[in-house]
């Protein structure tokens, strides 16, 4: 299973646009990168999905460069309640039989 | 219902005794999974049904835990003989797999979850 890497903790502040970058070195040919977001005594809500290049939605942008060994989350000017813990994921089955890891936490201030 | 429901949302419980987590996926949704979260932690894979499938157990801790999926619906997450390491919130989520042999393409949708408290 890929495995991935993204930074513990980061801050922003309110209409800033705020980037995430998670490492998976080992992903596979076939692996989808698939970003959630997660507020407290909630559970992960599907932000965005990507194969590849640029993918955007209403809520957020991913890029992926061609060897696909990172992905970017991009969030344009964040508002307070962004504040959350987003996590990366990549593949296998539904890209969920992996320990989601601690994620990071995103900190908006006003 | 318009999204997947869990119950009970809160579930204390005494040392030694046996509990029953309860999910309902989203209608139609062909994958289930359940997922555990202690505090300030991730989520850990516990279980995954697919279809008709045999589930993928790989992620359950202990014999103590089981799952079952009735009907290709309803899901129930039994832990036996609890213990306070149990404490955790549990979560499900239901989702399409992916198709064209691209893995991970499912989008999962979430339950609140059911906060399990072993004291």
């Amino acid at each position: 299973l890929a495995k991935t890497t993204q930074p513990i903790s980061m801050d922003s502040y309110e209409g800033q646009e705020v980037n995430i970058t998670c490492s998976h070195n080992n992903i596979a040919t076939n692996d989808y990168i698939t970003w959630y977001q997660q507020f407290p005594s909630q559970g992960p809500r599907f932000i965005i999905q990507g194969y590849k290049t640029k993918v955007t939605n209403e809520v957020a942008s991913l890029f992926i460069p061609a060897d696909r060994k990172s992905s970017t989350l991009s969030l344009p000017r964040v508002s307070l309640s962004d504040t959350a813990v987003y996590y990366c994921l990549v593949g296998d089955t539904g890209g969920f039989k992996t320990i989601f890891g601690a994620g990071t936490r995103l900190f908006v201030k006003a | 219902g318009a999204g997947v429901s869990q119950s009970p949302s809160n579930k204390v419980t005494e040392k030694g005794k046996d509990v029953e987590l309860r999910c309902d996926p989203i209608s139609g949704h062909t994958a289930l999974y359940w997922y555990r979260q202690s505090l300030g932690q991730g989520l850990e894979f516990l279980i995954y049904f697919q279809g008709n499938s045999a589930p993928d157990k790989s992620g359950l801790p202990s014999d103590r835990f089981s799952a079952e999926r009735t009907g290709g619906s309803v899901s129930t997450l039994t832990i036996q003989r609890t213990q306070q390491e149990d404490s955790a919130v549990y979560l499900c989520a239901s989702g399409h797999p992916g198709t064209g042999g691209r893995r991970g393409s499912t989008e999962a949708f979430f339950g609140q979850g059911t906060r399990l408290t072993v004291v």
